[in-house]
Order: C-alpha cells, then structure tokens, then sequence
C-alpha cells in the first residue's frame, strides 16, 4: 500500500545542521520531492530527486535516497532560524497523477 | 503569476450550515487537488481532478463533502450540513499533468472553523 512515514518533531540549535528522515513504502516512484510549510501558508516545494539519484544538492540542502531501503534524507546545512517549519516528504507512484505525503516534520530551531 | 488563489482565507459558521469553499487553480495547469489539514490526522488529500473531471474522490469524509469543476479556472469544495468536526484548514493545489514530475503549487488555505 501506500504509506510515507517521518518522524514528528525535530529541535536543532542555529548553525547546527539538521537531518530529516523519512520511509516510502512504493518504489515505483519517480521522484520523491520535500515540502516546506510555514506558519500561516500553503505546502511549498522545497526539492526533489530522481529515483536514479542517490544525491541531490542544492546549496544548503542535500537529499540522499536510498532506494534498497526506501529511504529519504533531507539535510539542511547552517540551520538558521527562518528554517523553522513543517518539512513534508512526499512520493508520486507510477500511473497516479497524486503525490502521497507524510505527517510532516516540525522542524524547531533554537538560538 | 498570482499563485492559486482560495476564497474566503477564514470561515467561521454555525453547525449545520453550508459552507463552500473557493479555488482558482494557476493558468494553464490542468490537475486539481482538495487537501484538508488537521494536527490529528495532518494533510489529507480529499478529491483531486483532471481537466476538470473527478478522478479520485475516495478521500471524501462523507457524503456532506462535495466538490466541484465546472471550468479550467474555478472549482467549490462544499459542506453541507458543516459541523465541528469539520474545522481545519482546507488546501487547494494545482499542477499540470506533466509526468513524470508532479510538482504541485498549494494555494494559502481556507481556515473554516466550525461551532
């Protein structure tokens, strides 16, 4: 079935980086994208990667994928306080035209 | 571009009245998707359409949801009869059928608050 789980709560200190994890459960996916919430707004598309790639960068975020695993990564470098927010991983399975998110990962940064 | 655009941004009403819910997708895409999102159960996806045709509405609560496309550039989310339950933040996004990247663009949201 389809399932994409992340944990629910990170707290990091500023400068400090920040990892976010999260498990999909369908490999046909093609890409597998990260959102950004901030308070008060819509779902944002933060990144994405190919299913092909194991890493992405893109200045201070870094995706890795595992897809043995079913494994995804978000890595955000230099933390800084404007990164605080609701980090949503989400996966588009072959032949749907819908993207299936996770709960959500809040992400706290403190001084 | 002015984005996807969602009318009212805040909706207040009475348990048992109909509340509908506006969207204006972005120009030119051709997918359409109802989200609502609650701290219990988060993001959920409710219906989504496909030039301007229900493809998936198994996310529907129940029958008091119902929603509409009748063109490219308008669709209705409605709840009739509304009840507390039903109090979130409902999403309108749209993106353009281009597989196999299925970016969406997320409007700001309708916080309905139901009493």
């Amino acid at each position: 079935g389809e399932d994409v789980e992340q944990s629910l709560f990170l707290s990091v200190r500023e400068g400090d980086s920040s990892v976010i994890n999260c498990t999909y459960t369908d490999s046909s996916s093609t890409y597998l994208y990260w959102y950004k919430q901030e308070p008060g707004a819509g779902l944002q598309l933060l990144t994405y990667i190919f299913s092909n790639m194991d890493m992405k960068q893109d200045q201070r975020l870094t995706v890795l994928l595992n897809k043995k695993d079913k494994h995804l990564s978000l890595r955000i470098a230099d933390t800084q306080t404007g990164d605080s927010a609701i980090y949503f991983c989400a996966e588009s399975p072959v032949g749907y035209n819908k993207l299936i998110f996770g709960a959500g990962t809040r992400l706290a940064v403190h001084p | 571009d002015a984005g996807v655009i969602q009318s009212p941004r805040h909706e207040v009403t009475e348990m048992g009245q109909e509340v509908t819910l506006r969207c204006k997708p972005i120009s030119g895409h051709n997918s359409l998707f109802w989200y609502r999102q609650t701290m219990m159960r988060g993001l959920e996806l409710l219906i989504y359409f496909n030039n301007n045709v229900p493809i998936d509405d198994s996310g529907m609560p129940e029958d008091r949801f119902s929603a509409k496309m009748p063109n490219a550039s308008f669709s209705t989310l409605k709840i009739q009869p509304s009840e507390p339950r039903d109090s979130a933040v409902y999403f309108c996004a749209s993106s353009f059928r281009r597989l196999p990247l299925g970016e969406q663009y997320f409007g700001p949201g309708t916080r309905l608050t139901v009493t």
